[in-house]
């Protein structure tokens, strides 16, 4: 069965912290996203990634950076949390971003930045 | 705004009833897709319906695409408990290749 995996499903930090967040997918899929879930506003995309070391800005990337050293793996950094980034963070994994193949999801990080 | 937009945004029906949810787009799409998201978790694909289909189903699942009216629908019959969720659109743009989620419809199955 498919899978994504992120690392943690809570985690709490104080400003001006640097936080990771990671994400393991064991599909081999080429393309991986990080998103941003808050109440009344959807998914939003922060960044995706079609190969490794390949980044692609999504509609909020401000305030965030993105690695993606291997291919099963994709990493959301915090540069410097603040308190408007509390929020469930969601990645996903997927084929064929271009004809918006089906993605698979992990089950989000609620990270609260005090 | 080329925001997936869905409504109603929040639906409560009694088990055993069918639930009717809308998507709605502004230009034209490659494909849209459904998910459920349960409380807590994360995003799980149902069903993808590319711009040249206009019905699918999948179990008690059954979805709808009409281009000219730029609207897609979910039926899910027969609900469950179970099926209590978030439900989401997801589109591909054609133009911009651009990928949108909306903002979902909350589904609340009373017993």
């Amino acid at each position: 069965d498919v899978k994504v995996t992120q690392s943690s499903r809570y985690l709490v930090k104080r400003t001006g912290e640097k936080v990771f967040l990671e994400c393991v997918q064991d599909m081999d899929h080429e393309n991986m996203f990080w998103y941003r879930q808050d109440p009344g506003l959807g998914l939003r995309l922060i960044y995706f990634s079609y190969d490794v070391k390949m980044k692609e800005k999504g509609d909020i990337p401000e305030g965030y950076s993105v690695s993606r050293e291997k291919k099963e793996r994709f990493s959301l950094i915090l540069e410097s949390a603040s308190t408007n980034q509390t929020s469930m963070y969601l990645c996903a994994s997927g084929r064929q971003r271009s004809s918006n193949q089906p993605q698979h999801f992990g089950d989000g990080t609620r990270l609260s930045i005090l | 705004s080329q925001q997936g937009e869905e409504d109603p945004q929040a639906l409560s029906i009694q088990e055993g009833e069918n639930a009717t949810m809308n998507c709605s787009y502004k230009t034209s799409i490659n494909n849209l897709q459904w998910y459920r998201q349960n409380s807590g978790r994360g995003l799980v694909h149902l069903i993808l319906i590319r711009s040249n289909e206009r019905e699918k189903h999948s179990g008690r699942l059954r979805v709808t695409l009409d281009t000219s009216k730029k609207s897609s629908s979910l039926l899910i019959t027969a609900s469950r408990a179970a099926d209590t969720a978030s439900y989401f659109c997801n589109l591909l743009y054609s133009s911009a290749s651009k990928i949108i989620f909306g903002s979902g419809t909350r589904l609340s199955i009373r017993p």
